[in-house]
């Protein structure tokens, strides 16, 4: 079936990087966006970007930007998430997401069908 | 930035009400809105997509409506296994941004 499988949970110190994977199976990972989006403890989601897995290219949100990596594997099926330079307010799930195809009066809908089951990174001195 | 303003926060209902969740744009996004159902350690789930379509094999009871800056989202008769936290979802531009949540308890 149709799923991503995400890397486990981490424990990080500040300053330090992480890097979370995403595994797809069931579907052609180029034909599909994939996109990045975190929970802080008992908060809402917060989207951090996407990666075109079939061109690698990337669009990050601003808030992100210069501390965010997005890359893939194609021969893998695999999506991965680096974030740089952690803080403690980066403690969160990440989730990765897979946004579907569907397309609504000739636009794309950008919509996340699939998710992974999320990573939780803990940032703690 | 579109900024998302959901409401109510949170919302007790009884087994067979109907609920109405509310989200509002902070400018026109016309229906470029989604619907997401995220239960307690779960991964959120599509259930709306372009502010009215029903993702497939999500529950008729479900529906949204709504365009430019103002969106419903309705249950039309509540189960016991709806009890979660719902988001509203634009994409209109980016960054895309979620609301913050409507959490809905059982009364």
């Amino acid at each position: 079936q149709v799923q991503l499988v995400q890397s486990g949970a981490e424990v990080k110190k500040p300053g330090a990087s992480v890097k979370v994977s995403c595994k797809a199976s069931g579907y052609t990972f180029t034909g599909y966006y994939m996109h990045w989006v975190r929970q802080a403890p008992g908060q809402g989601l917060e989207w951090m970007g996407w990666i075109n897995p079939n061109s690698g290219g990337t669009n990050y949100a601003q808030k992100f930007q210069g501390r965010v990596t997005m890359t893939r594997d194609t021969s893998i099926s695999t999506a991965y998430m680096e974030l740089s330079r952690l803080r403690s307010d980066d403690t969160a799930v990440y989730y990765c997401a897979r946004r579907g195809i569907t397309m609504v009066r000739g636009v794309p809908v950008i919509a996340f069908d699939i998710w992974g089951q999320g990573t939780m990174v803990t940032v703690s001195s | 930035d579109i900024q998302m303003t959901q409401s109510p926060s949170s919302l007790s209902a009884s087994v067979g009400d109907r609920v109405t969740i509310t989200c509002q744009a902070s400018q026109d996004i016309s229906n470029y809105l989604n619907w997401y159902q995220q239960k307690p350690g779960k991964a959120p789930k599509l259930l709306i997509y372009d502010a009215s379509n029903l993702e497939t094999g999500v529950p008729s009871r479900f529906s949204g409506s709504g365009s430019g800056t103002d969106f419903t989202f309705t249950i039309s008769s509540l189960q016991p296994e709806d009890i979660a936290t719902y988001y509203c979802q634009q994409y209109d531009n980016l960054p895309i941004a979620f609301g913050q949540g409507t959490r809905l308890e059982i009364k």
